[in-house]
């Protein structure tokens, strides 16, 4: 089974489109999250929800808007794509207990979703 | 600013050949040190977290330590099935809020 899934596995899009990437853990936690990997391998934290509330919004354009209908789902929605937003986008989860403990422990993450924008 | 630094960005080792992988940081307030091991077009998998300066974990051929300023990651008699990109995060504290910073990685090669 797997643990974290994500899909599309690949996206290519032109500028200007908006698209979704959407996020499912079957681990029955609590914390989800949404990470941006560059060219560079350089992995930044985007957003973070603790049990369907957002804890973490790092700065992040607002053309990206995080939704999370449940505590297993947590989806992200990108609203008029620039070349910049190429990269891979990677959800994960993990079982925090609290929000003030978000990142105390350690993170399941998904096969990540690599957008490419033309 | 806080920063964590991790060297060498590449290594590459002859299978056997025992080595370490460093990962510096400079946050104050620090929260937590995690380990993953990211393959190629997979996401990271976690391996160690390390809370305070003198603890170690280990983990079959993996052996992670943390002092007050670093931490490593000794690899021993490495085999291919060990190449990969060793990633470390530092968690911290930055006000009223905790944060989460991760290193670019070491990219470890182990030949046959």
């Amino acid at each position: 089974d797997t643990a974290v899934s994500q899909t599309p596995k690949y996206l290519v899009t032109q500028m200007g489109n908006d698209k979704s990437i959407k996020c499912e853990q079957n681990l029955g936690h609590d914390t989800m999250y949404w990470y941006k990997q560059d060219s560079k391998k350089f992995l930044k934290i985007m957003f973070s929800y603790n049990n369907k509330e957002l804890i973490i919004n790092e700065t992040v354009p607002n053309r990206f808007s995080p939704k999370s209908p449940d505590k297993a789902h947590l989806n992200l929605h990108i609203n008029s794509l620039e070349l910049g937003d190429s990269a891979v986008y990677f959800c994960a989860s993990s079982q925090t207990g609290s929000r003030e403990r978000t990142f105390s422990y350690e993170q399941y993450f998904g096969p990540g979703t690599r957008l490419t924008v033309t | 600013e806080d920063q964590v630094t991790q060297s060498p960005e590449a290594l590459r080792l002859q299978e056997g050949e025992s080595s370490s992988l460093n990962c510096s940081y400079t946050v104050s307030g620090l929260r937590g040190l995690f380990w993953y091991r990211q393959d190629p077009g997979k996401g990271p998998e976690f391996l160690f977290t390390l809370y305070s300066a003198g603890e170690e974990k280990e983990k079959e051929r993996l052996k992670a330590t943390l002092t007050k300023k670093e931490s490593f990651l000794h690899i021993t008699a490495p085999k291919p099935e060990d190449s990969a990109t060793y990633l470390c995060a530092v968690q911290y504290n930055a006000g009223n809020n905790r944060k989460l910073i991760w290193g670019l990685g070491t990219s470890l090669a182990v030949n046959p």
